[in-house]
């Protein structure tokens, strides 16, 4: 079984552009969460999807926003880049069950703002 | 929300010898402990969890301990090998979120 699959693997843009990041789960998972990943700050908690629609959401400004497609692809967006942007951004998708607990993450991408 | 905190946040250990990480929890609520490991250039994966209903679980040289009343677990890696090396993540859940610890960067030096 193919793993998540995150596009693109590094991404290079200037302040006040928007970028979007793509995410495909692995199959079968229907549940894709977004995670912002800086050094010293971990893993931030940006938003969940499930069966295109946003379950839950992180504490982070509206210029972030995502969405997901009826085949469980995902998609994020960083409107109006600022330098504080720079950071990996991790995909995760979850199995179906009861419990969201097992989070498989893609290998992520990493965006720089210049 | 959550609060986890993940000390320390960089550990060198030698081959053999055991490497031990601690995190703390601040709401009794959460009920789900997983621990990943990110290597070089790759996303984090899970490498061994516990449920608030158990106090320790172990899996070949990896173990995890939960004190559910002073609200911290701990990982606890025993005979490292030079492929242990890597940054370590704790989380806590909390409904459906999750929420990680800082990390910790283990070295293992051969």
């Amino acid at each position: 079984k193919a793993g998540v699959t995150q596009t693109p693997r590094y991404l290079i843009k200037t302040r006040g552009q928007q970028v979007t990041l793509s995410c495909s789960p692995i199959s079968g998972h229907r549940s894709v969460s977004w995670y912002q990943q800086t050094p010293g700050q971990g893993l931030q908690f940006l938003f969940e999807y499930f069966s295109e629609t946003q379950r839950n959401k992180g504490n982070f400004p509206g210029r972030f926003s995502g969405r997901q497609f009826s085949n469980s692809r995902s998609e994020m967006n960083v409107s109006t880049l600022e330098l504080g942007d720079s950071a990996l951004y991790l995909c995760a998708s979850s199995p179906p069950g009861v419990r969201n607990e097992k989070l498989f993450f893609g290998s992520g991408t990493q965006l720089s703002v210049l | 929300g959550e609060n986890v905190e993940q000390h320390p946040s960089t550990l060198s250990v030698q081959e053999g010898d055991s490497a031990v990480i601690k995190c703390t929890y601040s709401d009794s609520a959460s009920n789900y402990f997983p621990w990943y490991k990110q290597e070089l250039g790759k996303g984090p994966q899970l490498i061994i969890d516990i449920r608030s209903n158990v106090g320790e679980k172990k899996d070949q040289r990896i173990a995890v301990t939960l004190n559910k009343t002073a609200k911290h677990f701990s990982l606890h890696i025993t005979e490292t090998q030079p492929e242990d090396s890597a940054v370590y993540f704790c989380a806590a859940t909390l409904g459906n979120q999750f929420y990680f610890g800082t990390g910790t960067s283990l070295t293992v030096i051969p």
